[in-house]
């Protein structure tokens, strides 16, 4: 049973160029919520989407916008990079529901020069 | 607004002692507390999770945490560490709202455990 699996793992780009990260979600999950993690910090929520629907965003510009597939899995895009944009990208699955425990993906992690 | 707490950025222990790390949460409604443990280049994997009845949470690892509503805490202990439990450690409280139940994490602790 593969658990979250997020690509590619380490991603360099230099400032103003856009990214796209990918998420695909533990088998039987139907909802996937993004993270940004800095260096040295917890986690902060990007945005959560169910159903093809973005359902909740944090505290993120417009640069940083998703989709979800049918299929369930996921991208985050990010345009106009800035190098505070350097940090670990955190994919999450669950089940919809109340009290459904998030599953994590190892991480992208993303150097902006 | 929901806000976690870590109160040690760093603990540092050596192996087979006990150890406490610390949260403290703000909530104005009820809430579902969860540790999350982060070994190095990898993403988060679940330790415990309270969401209702008893306030002792037994999780993997041999780790365990107590809900105590009245401090407002959920501190995670485990009573003989080893090596291999050298991590950063993350509290976070599931705020559900607008049908959706986001985690917001405390900063971490990072536990290392010495020889």
């Amino acid at each position: 049973d593969a658990g979250v699996t997020q690509s590619p793992t380490h991603l360099i780009k230099t400032r103003g160029q856009q990214v796209t990260l990918r998420c695909s979600p533990k088998s039987g999950h139907d909802t996937v919520s993004w993270y940004q993690q800095a260096l040295g910090q917890g986690p902060q929520f990007i945005f959560q989407y169910y159903e093809e629907e973005e359902r909740q965003r944090g505290n993120f510009p417009d640069r940083f916008s998703g989709h979800q597939f049918p299929n369930y899995s996921s991208e985050l895009n990010v345009n106009a990079l800035l190098l505070g944009d350097s940090a670990l990208y955190l994919c999450a699955s669950s089940l919809t529901g109340d009290n459904q425990p998030q599953h994590f993906g190892d991480g992208t992690r993303l150097s902006i020069l | 607004a929901q806000s976690v707490t870590q109160l040690d950025s760093q603990v540092p222990v050596f192996e087979e002692a006990p150890v406490e790390l610390r949260c403290n949460y703000s909530s104005s409604v009820s809430v579902y507390l969860f540790w999350y443990v982060q070994y190095p280049n990898q993403g988060l994997q679940l330790l415990l999770k309270y969401l209702s009845g008893s306030t002792l949470v037994k999780g993997i690892n041999g780790f365990e945490a107590e809900f105590n509503k009245s401090q407002t805490s959920f501190h995670l202990r485990k009573p003989s560490v080893h090596i291999s439990d050298t991590a950063e450690y993350f509290c976070a409280v599931s705020d559900w709202t607008y049908n959706t139940d986001k985690l917001i994490f405390g900063t971490g602790t990072r536990l290392q455990v010495f020889p």
